[in-house]
């Protein structure tokens, strides 16, 4: 059974600092990686895609792969109260449906 | 664009009722997707539609839990008879392609609550 490990949190960290939020995943023929936003009531929200190995940056977010690991991360700089929310990993198997993990719960308090 | 249409968005009823959600993808998305996700939980695939045929229904409780596309386009899902245990948020989704390869769009969601 293809699973995506996710630590719930909630991780809390103070307002400009680095947000480090991590996965892993079991299925190791997995392509195609994603983060998704969930803001309390509201429904998730892609935010980044990650295909091959390295980083991938978009603002102040930049996703990280190791396949070799089967880990992927998602780094917010700059970290703003506006991005306490939780945030889903997903993976998609050899089916290219998406499994998702639990999700983490971030803080950021001012 | 539009995006994905849900309703309703909250509905309560007591266990061993009936409940029907509905869903308008995006137009042209092709592939559309229902999820279950209980409270602190991430979201769990129910059925995958592609067009107006079903691409994988594994996890959907087929003794309680149906789910249509008529003309490939809207969708409905529905419970009968509801227990406690599908109290949840029902995620609708679609996307261009069937692989959802670059990931998809929800839809707001129904809230149910089972009483």
């Amino acid at each position: 059974q293809k699973e995506v490990e996710q630590n719930s949190g909630p991780l809390s960290v103070p307002e400009g600092a680095i947000a480090s939020l991590n996965c892993t995943y079991s299925d190791r023929g997995s392509q195609s990686f994603f983060w998704y936003r969930q803001y309390s009531g509201k429904s998730p929200e892609l935010i980044m895609s990650i295909y091959s190995n390295g980083d991938k940056e978009d603002g102040r977010f930049t996703a990280q792969l190791n396949k070799a690991s089967q880990y992927v991360s998602l780094l917010i700089r700059d970290s703003q109260p506006s991005d306490s929310a939780t945030y889903l990993c997903a993976v998609p198997g050899g089916s290219y449906i998406p499994t998702f993990g639990r999700g983490t719960s971030l803080i950021v308090h001012p | 664009e539009a995006g994905v249409a849900q309703s309703p968005r909250y509905k309560i009823i007591e266990k061993r009722q009936s409940v029907a959600f509905w869903c308008n993808p995006i137009s042209g998305h092709a592939t559309l997707y229902w999820y279950q996700q209980i409270l602190g939980q991430g979201p769990k695939l129910l059925i995958q539609f592609q067009n107006n045929g079903v691409v994988d229904d594994s996890q959907l409780p087929k003794d309680r839990f149906s789910a249509e596309r008529l003309k490939g386009v809207d969708s409905t899902l529905k419970i009968q008879p509801a227990k406690l245990e599908d109290s949840a948020v029902y995620l609708c989704a679609s996307s261009v392609t069937g692989t959802a390869v670059y990931g998809y769009t929800f839809g707001s969601g129904t809230r149910l609550t089972v009483v």
